[in-house]
Parts: structure tokens; sequence; C-alpha cells
């Protein structure tokens, strides 16, 4: 298995609900990220996992709040979002953080909030 | 503060022809760069990745330049295929983990 699994595929959500990303892989890798790419822009760094632990959080609001329950799972909580938050939510996977070439991106959550 | 540019937001080559993408970054902690290439509704893809060490590094049809002193790279595609339309991306990675993508050139080979 060489892929990043990231379910689900598309998620609608008011401002007021809790709902949650989740990204699987089962290629041993021990470092696992959250992107966002806003329409037209680059994908940019939200959080990194390093061996199950949050190794950088990029200044993200705690509205978002990340979990990695084992090494093979990476979640991402939702709480009251805004509706600027509606994005491609990336997720990927590397060996390790200096996996160099490494990197595995799933295809991504279209979350729009309304 | 963008670390990884791209200036050529698009760039359009006749099939067979070379495609030359480009790429400028101002952080020196970066000690590989990466290029991937991204479809829509997919997530994006390794293409290939040289060190800081390395000036060219080549993979098929896929080179990719770097000029350490100008902080330049480029990713250079011949022959150009119609499959290889796509947006592609420039990345810097550093020892902390951080990979940052360029703002991505929209390459299209028409037929």
């Amino acid at each position: 298995d060489t892929e990043v699994t990231q379910t689900p595929k598309h998620l609608v959500m008011g401002m007021t609900n809790k709902k949650s990303l989740k990204c699987e892989q089962h290629m041993g890798h021990r470092a696992m990220y959250w992107y966002k790419q806003k329409a037209k822009k680059p994908p940019e760094l939200m959080f990194v996992y390093s061996y199950e632990k949050l190794s950088i959080n990029e200044s993200v609001p705690s509205r978002f709040s990340p979990e990695c329950p084992n090494s093979s799972l990476l979640n991402l909580h939702l709480h009251a979002l805004q509706p600027e938050d509606s994005a491609l939510y990336l997720c990927a996977s590397s060996q390790d953080t200096r996996s160099n070439y490494g990197y595995t991106f799933g295809s991504g959550t279209r979350l729009t909030v309304v | 503060d963008q670390q990884v540019k791209q200036n050529s937001p698009s760039l359009s080559v006749q099939e067979g022809r070379i495609s030359i993408l480009n790429c400028d970054y101002t952080n020196s902690m970066f000690d590989y760069f990466l290029w991937y290439k991204k479809y829509p509704a997919e997530g994006p893809t390794f293409l290939i990745s040289i060190s800081s060490i390395k000036d060219k590094n080549e993979d098929g049809r896929f080179t990719v330049f770097l000029n350490k002193s100008a902080k330049h790279l480029s990713l250079h595609i011949v022959p150009s295929q119609p499959g290889d339309s796509a947006v592609y991306f420039c990345l810097g990675s550093s020892n902390t983990g951080k990979l940052i993508f360029g703002q991505g050139t929209t390459l299209q080979v028409k037929p």
C-alpha cells in the first residue's frame, strides 16, 4: 500500500458543527502533515507530527485541533469554523521529517463551511 | 514572506519541445528541493528532488538544475507530452520537517 487515504472527500458543515477529517497511511511512515490549500494558492503547512508527537504548529487557530492516535492515523478535528476556512485540506506522510523525496500526499478533503 | 517563488503562473509549450519551469528561493536553510505535479481533484505527486549539495539531478525526461549562488532552480521536461499538462509546484525542505510550496506554474502542453 503506497497511498495516503483521506476521508471524507467532500464535507459541508455549518459554523456551529463539530466534524473530523481523517487521514490514514500504511507505509510505515512516522511523519504526518496537514496542509490547507485555498483556491489558486499553494498548499500551506498547518501541522507536523513526528513519531506521533506534534512537532510543528504553524500558528493555526484553536478551532483546528489535530490528533495522531497511532502511527498510521492522523485526524483533524474541526469546531466553530468560519466560511473563510473553506478550502482543500491535504494530508501527507513521509518516512520521517528528514525524508527529502518520500512525501506522499492524499487527494484531500474539500471542506465548505456555510 | 514568500520563501519559494515561482514567478510564472502559466506556461504553454508545444508537444515534443522542452518545458522549462523556474523557481527562486530565499531561505538559505533549505537543504533539499522538490518538484511535485498536481492534477485537479488529486493530491500533489512527487516528480524529482535535488540536494543542495548537487547542481543537477536527472530522471528520465525530467532534469532539475540548482544554482545555489543565485538561489535558483529549474525543472526541464523534454520532450514535453500532453499528459504533462498539470500544475507544477517547487518546494523547499529544511531539517525541521517544514516543506514550503511555491505558488505553482500551470503547464499546458499542446498536441
